[in-house]
């Protein structure tokens, strides 16, 4: 089975600083993928960025990049230039098949807070 | 409307009452998913819809029934819940593609549900 493991149950970090939050994960899977989601206090789950597991490059969608380091099984988000409204909470997920259909398993999430 | 919604926003019910929720994905995609998300736990799968066939998780109770009438609607039907299912619901839907691999997974805004 895989496993995502979030170890940062908090971060505070001052406006404007860049922010890393760690993720490592398990799989015996040669072909995964990896996947960082915001979770503000509305509930929704908003889709931030993706890594398969077969990419050359890392991944990078605006001010989000993901440091994707295969030999150590780690997928850090690394937001740039935070800003007030990034203060949610933050999950990595891996994709897994699961009987023949495809689900996400969840880390535990990181509460990111951006102080002015 | 656009991407995924959920109604209701909120619900409280009684432990004998008979509720559902409904999903809906404005996306064109062939999959979707209900999780639950309890307080300091991860997201858990309970349901799958891929391809017009339903995929079963065997640890969820029979009192959670889900109904995927066509590819863009996903309801979840709940009787005789019991407190510790007060969670946040959340549906997802995706793309399945020729290869049996999917997309990414965007989710709706979610229902808070609080059972007394």
């Amino acid at each position: 089975a895989q496993k995502i493991t979030q170890t940062q149950p908090g971060m505070f970090v001052q406006e404007k600083e860049a922010v890393t939050l760690d993720c490592t994960y398990d799989t015996s899977d040669p072909s995964y993928g990896l996947f960082w989601y915001k979770q503000p206090s509305s509930g929704e789950m908003i889709f931030l960025i993706y890594q398969g597991s077969y990419d050359q490059q890392n991944a990078t969608e605006g001010r989000y990049s993901l440091n994707f380091q295969k030999a150590r099984k780690s997928a850090n988000l690394v937001i740039s230039a935070s800003q007030l409204g990034d203060s949610a909470m933050y999950f990595c997920a891996m994709r897994e098949v699961f009987q023949g259909a495809q689900k996400l398993v969840f880390g535990q999430g990181t509460r990111l807070t951006i102080n002015p | 409307e656009t991407g995924v919604t959920q109604t209701p926003r909120h619900l409280v019910m009684g432990m004998t009452n008979k509720k559902s929720l409904k999903c809906e994905q404005h996306l064109g995609h062939n999959a979707m998913y209900w999780y639950k998300q309890s307080a300091k736990k991860p997201l858990e799968l309970m349901f799958v819809y891929s391809l017009e066939e339903r995929v079963e998780n065997n640890s969820v109770p029979s009192r959670f029934s889900p109904e995927c009438p066509n590819s863009s609607h996903l309801f979840l039907h709940l009787h005789t819940l019991q407190p510790e299912d007060s969670a946040l619901y959340l549906c997802a839907s995706s793309q399945v593609r020729d290869n049996g691999g999917t997309d990414t997974q965007y989710f709706g805004p979610g229902t808070r549900l609080t059972v007394l």
